[in-house]
């Protein structure tokens, strides 16, 4: 079946940096989302991205849908405390309403 | 609130027991999934309906596991005779499948089983 791989699995930064994580598939997608989760609660949804080569904004979130239509990358700027937790992406295939996740990113921070 | 809930949000129980899992998803939307989700991985898809009619299965939903939706509106999940292995959170999402939509997933808080 298809597979997401996500990286980096996880992530340490200092308070205000910058993030970047990527998503790459051996499978074309034509929808990707990215969801983030806290603990013990389901994943919430940040961006969603329809056309190969989408730049799409959240506040400080940047998520990007690869050309190749391969891979998915997410930005957070000026990173806060409230960012912590595991995000996920997930892609989608022509026809096929059903998610396909990847294992995620976790992102701690120090203050 | 009018997001996707779930119950219970917590459920112990002792091997070979049935547990039954309620989804109520979000009032408009006509599709309604479940996932499974253990430790350090991401949600793996179960199943899914399109309003009462369930239209995929994946192989993870052994014999054990069935789900229902019988007015398209809320649906359960139970599984039967639990083993150890199916102790994960149970996540419940809908959408709205439509001409002018992508059918983005909305999630519930999840139902976590420990099987003892």
């Amino acid at each position: 079946g298809q597979q997401l791989n996500q990286s980096p699995q996880s992530m340490f930064i200092q308070e205000g940096e910058d993030v970047s994580m990527n998503c790459t598939s051996s499978s074309i997608f034509n929808t990707w989302l990215w969801y983030k989760q806290d603990p013990g609660e389901g994943p919430v949804l940040l961006i969603a991205l329809y056309k190969a080569g989408e730049l799409t904004s959240n506040g400080r979130l940047t998520a990007q849908f690869g050309i190749t239509r391969k891979d998915s990358f997410l930005n957070i700027s000026a990173s806060i405390p409230s960012d912590v937790g595991i995000y996920f992406c997930a892609g989608s295939i022509q026809g096929a309403q059903k998610l396909v996740f990847g294992q995620g990113t976790r992102l701690t921070i120090n203050p | 609130d009018t997001g996707v809930s779930q119950d219970p949000r917590h459920k112990i129980t002792k091997r070979g027991q049935n547990v039954t899992f309620r989804c109520d998803p979000i009032s408009e939307h006509n599709r309604l999934y479940w996932y499974r989700q253990t430790l350090g991985q991401g949600p793996e898809f179960l199943t899914y309906f399109q309003n009462e009619a369930q239209l995929e299965k994946s192989r993870l939903l052994s014999d054990r596991f069935s789900a229902e939706r019988p007015k398209g509106s809320f649906s359960t999940l139970e599984i039967q005779r639990t083993e150890q292995g199916d102790s994960a959170m149970y996540l419940c999402a809908s959408s709205l499948l439509g001409p002018t939509n992508t059918g983005e997933l909305f999630f519930g808080e999840g139902s976590r089983l420990t099987v003892l």
